[in-house]
């Protein structure tokens, strides 16, 4: 069973420009939650897509938005960036479509500079 | 608003040596609890959580953690540390709010010495 992969690894930006991160769910995961980890800091929830569809969202901007395509596979992207946006943006599937109990299996997650 | 709170930012242990890190958690309804643990330059993983039923709970590598509703506590404990244990660990709650947010709190690193 494959896991929670994403791409790339590291990304470095400028202020102002738009970034694109990939995702893609372990098999038989139709949930997918985008978080961003700070550097000494614990996950901070970005949004939650289920079925393709936005259905709940943590205190972050309009220009953080994202996708979910037919096999579950995700995208988040980042307008506009902004130095405070550096950070380890870590995507996670689970199986029950975002109830309380579910397990969320995390990926490697994405390294972000923003200079 | 549903908070977890992680005691000491660092914790050092020598090997063989007990482990215990804190976690307190507020929340206005029964809790669903999680502990997850990051090796450096990795994702999170799951240790173990807490959602009904008996308050011990053991996960994988040895680890288990205890539900206390009175003390509003899910510390996470083992009973001998081992060196490939060092890493940061994150406490979270879960909410349900019609979709699933983990809310995690800052984390503890563990220092395990030979």
């Amino acid at each position: 069973e494959t896991g929670v992969t994403q791409s790339p690894t590291h990304l470095i930006k400028t202020r102002g420009q738009q970034v694109t991160l990939r995702c893609s769910s372990q098999s038989g995961h139709n949930t997918v939650s985008w978080y961003q980890q700070a550097l000494g800091q614990g996950p901070q929830f970005i949004f939650q897509y289920y079925r393709e569809e936005e259905n709940g969202r943590g205190n972050f901007p309009p220009r953080f938005s994202g996708l979910q395509f037919p096999n579950y596979s995700s995208e988040l992207n980042v307008n506009a960036l902004e130095l405070d946006d550096s950070a380890l943006y870590l995507c996670a599937s689970s199986r029950q479509g975002g109830r309380a109990t579910d397990t969320q299996y995390f990926g490697p997650g994405t390294r972000l500079t923003v200079l | 608003a549903q908070s977890v709170t992680q005691l000491g930012s660092h914790v050092s242990v020598s090997e063989g040596a007990l482990v215990l890190l804190r976690c307190n958690y507020s929340s206005s309804v029964p809790p669903y609890l999680f502990w997850y643990v990051q090796y450096p330059n990795q994702g999170l993983q799951l240790l173990l959580k807490y959602t009904t039923g008996a308050t011990l709970v053991k996960g994988i590598n040895g680890f288990e953690a205890e539900f206390k509703k009175s003390e509003t506590s899910f510390h996470l404990t083992k009973p001998s540390a081992h060196m490939s244990d060092a890493a940061e660990y994150f406490c979270a709650v879960s909410l349900n709010t019609g979709f699933q947010k983990l809310v995690f709190g800052t984390g503890t690193r563990l220092l395990v010495s030979p």
